[in-house]
């Protein structure tokens, strides 16, 4: 079974430009998840999609962030414009909709934002 | 609000020896589910272990085990037999259904850093 793919896998960009990160999740994995890692701390959720919808973004900042998951499979996410505080990890992670299973997590997107 | 406390920000285990990371838990919620995550510095996370609510029974997976105690809200993870490889950092995390909503969350502790020495 194929895991969680993101891309890319690293990313460089100045203050004030646009930056998007790509997940695919696990076939039949109805939830998808986008955390955002800054270095030393735990991932902290930006937004929640179950299928298409999105059931929970309440710590994504809007102003300059924004989702979509096309067809409820791939998702991509958007800063614009970034901020230095931008630069951390993005994860995305799927899982069963269903029952109080684990997580799959991608490999993340380390971003760098000078 | 449901939050999960990790009070150890590193710990340090001589090779072969076994290990206690501690989690806490808050919950209000009689449904839910406790996970261990381990993050190498690769930065890939890796799930580990997972303890349901109502489970009788402590969790195990081969050198992991979990040690759950629902009146404390404590989910701590014992590592026996310590490997140079499990050097990394550990998350407890807690999934659990949202009030009047049919869809879950999860919510992640701050980790602890594990450095196993030779």
């Amino acid at each position: 079974e194929a895991g969680v793919a993101q891309s890319p896998r690293y990313k460089i960009i100045e203050k004030r430009q646009s930056v998007a990160f790509w997940c695919n999740p696990i076939s039949g994995h109805a939830t998808l998840y986008w955390y955002q890692q800054i270095l030393g701390q735990g991932p902290k959720l930006l937004i929640q999609f179950q299928n298409n919808g999105v059931v929970d973004d309440s710590q994504l900042p809007k102003d300059r962030f924004s989702a979509e998951r096309l067809k409820g499979v791939d998702s991509t996410l958007k800063i614009q414009p970034a901020k230095l505080e931008d630069s951390a990890v993005y994860l995305c992670a799927s899982s069963l909709v269903q029952g109080f299973h684990e997580q799959y997590f991608g490999p993340g997107t380390r971003l760098t934002v000078t | 609000a449901q939050k999960i406390t990790q009070t150890q920000p590193g710990m340090f285990v001589q090779e072969k020896e076994a290990v206690t990371l501690d989690c806490t838990y808050d919950t209000s919620d009689p449904s839910y589910g406790l996970f261990w995550y381990k993050q190498p510095s690769s930065g890939e996370m890796i799930f580990l272990i997972y303890q349901g609510s109502y489970d009788q029974q402590n969790a195990t997976e081969g050198r992991y085990s979990l040690n759950f105690q629902k009146a404390r809200k404590s989910a701590n993870l014992v590592i026996s037999a310590s490997q140079l490889g499990d050097s990394a950092m550990y998350f407890c995390a807690m999934r659990g259904l949202v009030m009047k909503t049919s869809y879950d969350k999860v919510i992640f502790g701050p980790g602890t850093s594990l450095s196993v020495i030779p």
